[in-house]
């Protein structure tokens, strides 16, 4: 079972505060994870992504949190600014049936990030 | 860097007809993709290249579709008899890959085409 899980649709958040998505996965043979954003009308656009060997990679505002026990990751965006409003994807690389990766993403279904001035 | 680009970018069509798409990649990536995203839902992948080799096929493709990449360039996927279904917006994205240290190059997608199949 290769599954991505982002079980918050929306998020709204105030301008200056922390927005926190979450991510969940069910296979622990993800070893990479990626977070894109999407505006309107436009393709998914990388943000940051983060390997399985770290807990934490940091770029700017973008902040991503890895818990391999819990499956777990999350993205940090601090401060949140109004045109960060977007709907997030995180996504994994799909693990063929050998172990490796043929660098196709399994995307979860995104959370809308709303942040208000 | 042009960025990956993808024409049409709307089409409207009758259902049973065909339609094609194209998409024209970031022109040093060897690797191309085909993803479709409905609304809700993240992008499902559909279909991949490297260089003009067709390496797999999602079970989402079924017999009505079908994608090329003659020259390891562009790429054209077609659907043929539409159905209503098929309504979606069908991404392209490319990436770099020449080693495994490079297998995690992210996916540099291009703005879409929305199908809609009346």
């Amino acid at each position: 079972d290769q599954q991505v899980k982002q079980n918050s649709p929306s998020l709204s958040v105030q301008e200056g505060r922390i927005s926190i998505l979450n991510c969940d996965y069910t296979n622990s043979m993800f070893d990479y994870f990626l977070w894109y954003k999407k505006y309107p009308a436009e393709g998914p656009t990388f943000l940051i992504s983060i390997s399985s060997i770290k807990d934490k990679n940091e770029d700017g505002r973008f902040t991503v949190f890895l818990n391999k026990s819990a499956k777990h990751l999350s993205l940090h965006i601090v401060p949140s600014q109004p045109g960060d409003s977007a709907v997030y994807f995180c996504a994994a690389p799909a693990i063929l049936n050998y172990g490796g990766s043929q660098g196709n993403l399994i995307f979860g279904k995104g959370t809308k990030l709303s942040v208000k001035p | 860097d042009t960025g990956v680009s993808q024409d049409p970018r709307h089409k409207i069509t009758k259902r049973g007809q065909n339609v094609t798409f194209r998409c024209d990649p970031i022109s040093e990536h060897n690797r191309l993709y085909w993803y479709r995203q409905t609304l809700g839902q993240g992008p499902e992948f559909l279909t991949y290249f490297q260089n003009e080799a067709q390496l797999e096929k999602s079970r989402l493709l079924s017999d009505r579709f079908s994608a090329e990449r003659p020259k390891g360039s562009f790429s054209t996927l077609e659907i043929q008899r539409t159905e209503q279904g098929d309504s979606a917006m069908y991404l392209c994205a490319s990436s770099q890959r020449t080693g495994i240290e490079s297998y995690n190059s992210p996916l540099h997608f291009g703005n879409g085409t929305r199908l809609t199949v009346t």
